[in-house]
């Protein structure tokens, strides 16, 4: 079993939808949370970052953790055609970044 | 892309040769990253360096090496390219203080026949 278990999609939805991206992850020393977007043939940009459980909204973005379901989520608001993109969620146990685990990545259709 | 760049974008190499990539920062960033990205595995970490001539191994660092002889220089190479290592790779960066964010350069292609 993965560490991270993320669904690949595609996910394809109509502009306007509410999105619902999400990643469930087995160990839980994870502290870090992150989501990153990808376009095509580009690297991975940070969407979001959260430190421990809560939510946390940028925009139309909004990022959710649930440390005892092992549960993270991320909602993208009104989505728009340039939403359409691979969401990478990743999480660590700690700062220095050669811990974290990424997940495979759900790919995400966004039709005008 | 933060800074970085990533050199060459594209190879195509044959099995047994040896490949050298290069990432380089413009920003002084004193952690350094080279992951690789395949279809069903996302971000693998293969070496990471947290200083000149500081790097230690990653998740999947056989057949890998890494050199970092200057702060914005971080090279990964192949000793000898096999078809397993066709992948795309990703040189990250991320600042010393910072939240635990990475940020990544574009990528290089690399196919191995």
């Amino acid at each position: 079993q993965k560490e991270v278990e993320q669904d690949p999609g595609p996910l394809s939805v109509p502009e306007g939808a509410i999105v619902s991206l999400n990643c469930t992850y087995s160990n839980s020393a994870f502290q870090y949370f992150m989501w990153y977007r990808q376009y095509s043939r580009k690297g991975p940009e940070l969407l979001m970052y959260t430190y421990s459980s809560g939510n946390k909204e940028d925009g139309r973005f909004t990022a959710q953790v649930d440390k005892s379901s092992k549960y993270i989520s991320l909602f993208i608001r009104d989505s728009q055609p340039s939403d359409s993109a691979t969401y990478l969620c990743a999480m660590s146990p700690y700062t220095g970044g050669f811990k974290t685990i990424f997940g495979a990545g759900t790919r995400l259709f966004v039709k005008a | 892309d933060a800074g970085i760049t990533q050199s060459p974008r594209h190879k195509v190499t044959e099995t047994g040769t040896p490949v050298t990539l290069r990432c380089h920062q413009t920003e002084n960033h004193r952690y350094m990253y080279w992951y690789r990205q395949d279809p069903g595995h996302g971000l693998r970490l293969i070496h990471y360096s947290y200083g000149v001539k500081d790097t230690d191994k990653g998740e999947v660092s056989d057949g890998y090496s890494v050199s970092r002889s200057k702060t914005e220089d971080f090279l990964l190479t192949l000793e000898s390219a096999t078809s397993s290592q066709t992948s795309v790779y990703f040189c990250a960066i991320r600042s010393s203080g910072s939240e635990e964010t990475q940020y990544f350069g574009p990528g290089t292609r690399l196919l191995v026949l």
